[in-house]
């Protein structure tokens, strides 16, 4: 099956600094990523649908600003965690869903656990 | 709006034998997909399968099986000789016309030996 790769796997910052974290797709080409925000034993929470070559759509209640995305390429999106707080720390997944075969699979990265100290 | 409902937060099952994960949605369209995807403690999502809407005929990927009642808007997912490696979070979802997919809350499966 088709791979995404997410990096870092998890990073530890300081308080008021940026984190990027990175979503690779692989063997395949994707126009859209989505980004998840997941608490302890909860559910995955859409936090922005990611486009490539154009501004990313961001779910209501989610802060464009803190949370910068960019796809810039249709293998590449970028997720900044800007000026980060002890309440960002989670564990933060993508998908890229596969522009081939009509785009109706979603693969996922193995996610970044994000601790902010 | 797009919901997506497991009512069983957590279910266990000895191994070898079979269980039954539950899940509800809804939505007034009539061409759709549904998957469900593992969540093991890795925390890597992996699809265990997926359905279309306008097939009549459940999907079955080895193990794994489902019973899509599209009238009842049901999706359940049957795991036959349940494995210790069957043990994960498993997530329901839902999916339409390249839009975004919509997870249920969740079943924490538990196998016992």
């Amino acid at each position: 099956g088709a791979v995404v790769s997410q990096h870092p796997s998890w990073v530890i910052c300081k308080s008021g600094t940026s984190v990027k974290i990175e979503c690779r797709s692989l063997d395949f080409q994707a126009t859209t990523m989505f980004w998840y925000r997941q608490f302890p034993k909860q559910s995955l929470m859409l936090m922005a649908t990611s486009n490539e070559g154009s501004k990313a759509t961001y779910e209501q209640g989610v802060e464009k600003d803190k949370f910068l995305i960019n796809h810039a390429s249709l293998t590449l999106s970028t997720l900044t965690v800007t000026s980060a707080h002890p309440e960002d720390s989670s564990f933060y997944i993508c998908s890229a869903r596969e522009d081939a075969g009509g785009g109706t699979e979603a693969f996922f990265g193995q996610g970044t656990r994000l601790t902010v100290v | 709006a797009q919901t997506v409902t497991q009512s069983q937060p957590e279910m266990s099952v000895q191994e070898a034998e079979t269980v039954t994960l539950s899940c509800t949605y809804d939505t007034s369209e009539s061409d759709y997909y549904l998957f469900w995807y593992k969540q093991p403690p890795s925390r890597q999502m992996i699809l265990v399968i997926r359905q279309e809407a306008y097939k009549q005929q459940n999907a079955t990927e080895n193990r794994f099986s489902v019973n899509f009642q599209k009238a009842a808007k049901s999706f359940s997912l049957k795991i036959s000789d349940s494995q210790l490696g069957d043990a994960a979070m498993y997530f329901c979802a839902y999916y339409y016309n390249f839009n975004k997919f919509y997870f249920g809350s969740g079943t924490k499966l538990n196998v016992k030996p």
